[in-house]
């Protein structure tokens, strides 16, 4: 049972470089996330999804775009990267009846 | 807008000791809050949510929150601390905003065991 899967779990960009994290779900949860961690910040939302076709921003949504073209996965695209970018990365799936939120194992991007 | 303060971004215990995790909730009473761990180098995971149907909440690894309406509090609590609670633990509240329910999360505490 895979739950929620992201790659890559580590790159190193140079500033201007683009990259796409895939997440996948196998759960078949409507609602799926994207969440940034830093130090002293906690999670913050970039990007949500309420269903496959929509995105909607979340508290930090600039200098970021996704993708839902199919349910289980969410994409989030990075397409100039900058240092600020720098972070761990945090896929989640809710289950809507429930509430709970399921992570992934994170993903952490340096940017040079 | 609802939203979670978690006090104590650290938070130091000896091994056998009570474990207390502040989190105070802004003034609407939510419909749900939660506390998830998160162990290092992982996801987070859910420990324990409050739902309006018990105000004590037992949660797994023997930890539990009580909901407090008076104080707007949901501390997270264990009687006696081991090694392997040694996690960063985030409060959160689901926040309404655009038509839709999403979580929010506190800023999160690092709770260090000492032998």
């Amino acid at each position: 049972n895979a739950g929620v899967t992201q790659t890559p779990k580590f790159r190193v960009l140079k500033t201007g470089q683009s990259m796409t994290l895939l997440c996948a779900q196998d759960m078949n949860h409507e609602y799926m996330y994207w969440y940034r961690q830093d130090p002293g910040m906690g999670l913050r939302l970039i990007h949500y999804s309420v269903g496959e076709g929509t995105t909607a921003k979340g508290e930090v949504p600039d200098g970021y775009n996704v993708s839902r073209l199919k349910k289980q996965n969410f994409l989030l695209g990075l397409e100039s990267a900058a240092p600020s970018q720098t972070s761990v990365y945090f896929c989640a799936s809710e289950d809507s009846n429930t509430g709970e939120l399921f992570f992934g194992e994170g993903s952490r991007l340096t940017v040079l | 807008a609802q939203s979670v303060t978690q006090l104590g971004s650290h938070v130091s215990v000896s091994e056998g000791a009570l474990v207390l995790l502040r989190c105070n909730y802004s003034s609407s009473v939510p419909p749900y809050l939660f506390w998830y761990v998160q162990y290092p180098n992982q996801g987070l995971q859910l420990l324990l949510k409050y739902t309006s149907a018990a105000t004590l909440v037992k949660g797994i690894n023997g930890f539990e929150a009580e909901f407090k309406k008076s104080e707007t509090s949901f501390h997270l609590t264990k009687p006696s601390a081991h090694m392997s609670d040694a996690a960063e633990y985030f409060c959160a509240v689901p926040l309404l905003s655009g038509g839709y329910q999403k979580v929010t999360f506190g800023i999160g505490t690092k709770l260090q065991v000492i032998p």
